[in-house]
């Protein structure tokens, strides 16, 4: 069965730092999504995009995260410079024409 | 307000118990609902969709109500693998985006 991969799969890093997550979508899935789940909380979409356009970054703090899918295929979040509430799972989906959202693994971000 | 409330929980319930989780959500303009669950430290995964005529998958039993904006999940006979968060979802737009409750906690008990 086809998944959504993700890597690293877990991030420790010290405030001020750069990360980086990287996403690989079901093949031909032409939606992608990036949410941030923080503990107790549901997922909430950071990002959103069709191909290699952004549909949706309405809730992306631009000032340092950024994300981007050149080539409509798999897709890079950066944040720079980490701060300590970003500490969370980030969440990428990926979802056909049928709209069901398939989640990879994820990545938990610890900020020191 | 959150624009999807549920319930967070803990449910303790025994095995082959019956459970029933609501949910209510804000914005009339919302188009489709889901159900999806969420084991421990994993990915969310979609356990069902919700449709007004409501609809049933096993011992999974899914009810929406547009009037009220009301969605619920009754599981019958409850099993230890049951145990996990139950995410309730809605979806709006022309992106289709989807927003998420904060999750019930389901732990079933031998």
């Amino acid at each position: 069965e086809a998944e959504v991969a993700q890597s690293p799969r877990y991030k420790i890093t010290e405030k001020s730092q750069a990360v980086a997550f990287w996403c690989d979508p079901i093949s031909g899935h032409a939606t992608l999504y990036w949410y941030r789940q923080i503990l107790g909380q549901g997922p909430e979409l950071l990002v959103q995009f069709q191909d290699e356009s952004v549909v949706d970054d309405s809730q992306l703090p631009k000032d340092r995260f950024s994300a981007e899918r050149l080539k409509g295929v798999d897709s890079t979040l950066k944040i720079q410079p980490a701060e300590l509430g970003d500490s969370a799972m980030y969440l990428c989906a990926s979802s056909d024409r049928a709209n069901e959202q398939f989640f990879g693994p994820g990545t938990r971000l610890t900020v020191l | 307000r959150k624009e999807v409330e549920q319930d967070p929980g803990p449910f303790n319930v025994p095995e082959g118990a019956t459970v029933a989780f609501n949910c209510t959500y804000s914005n009339s303009a919302s188009q489709s609902f889901f159900w999806y669950r969420q084991d421990c430290r994993k990915e969310p995964k979609l356990l069902m969709s919700v449709y007004s005529s409501g609809n049933e998958d096993g011992r999974f039993t899914a009810q929406l109500n547009r009037a009220s904006q009301y969605i619920s999940l009754l599981i019958r006979d409850s099993k230890l693998s049951d145990s996990a968060t139950y995410l309730c979802v809605v979806s709006r737009g022309a992106t289709n985006k989807l927003i998420f409750g904060t999750g019930t906690l389901l732990a079933v008990q031998p």
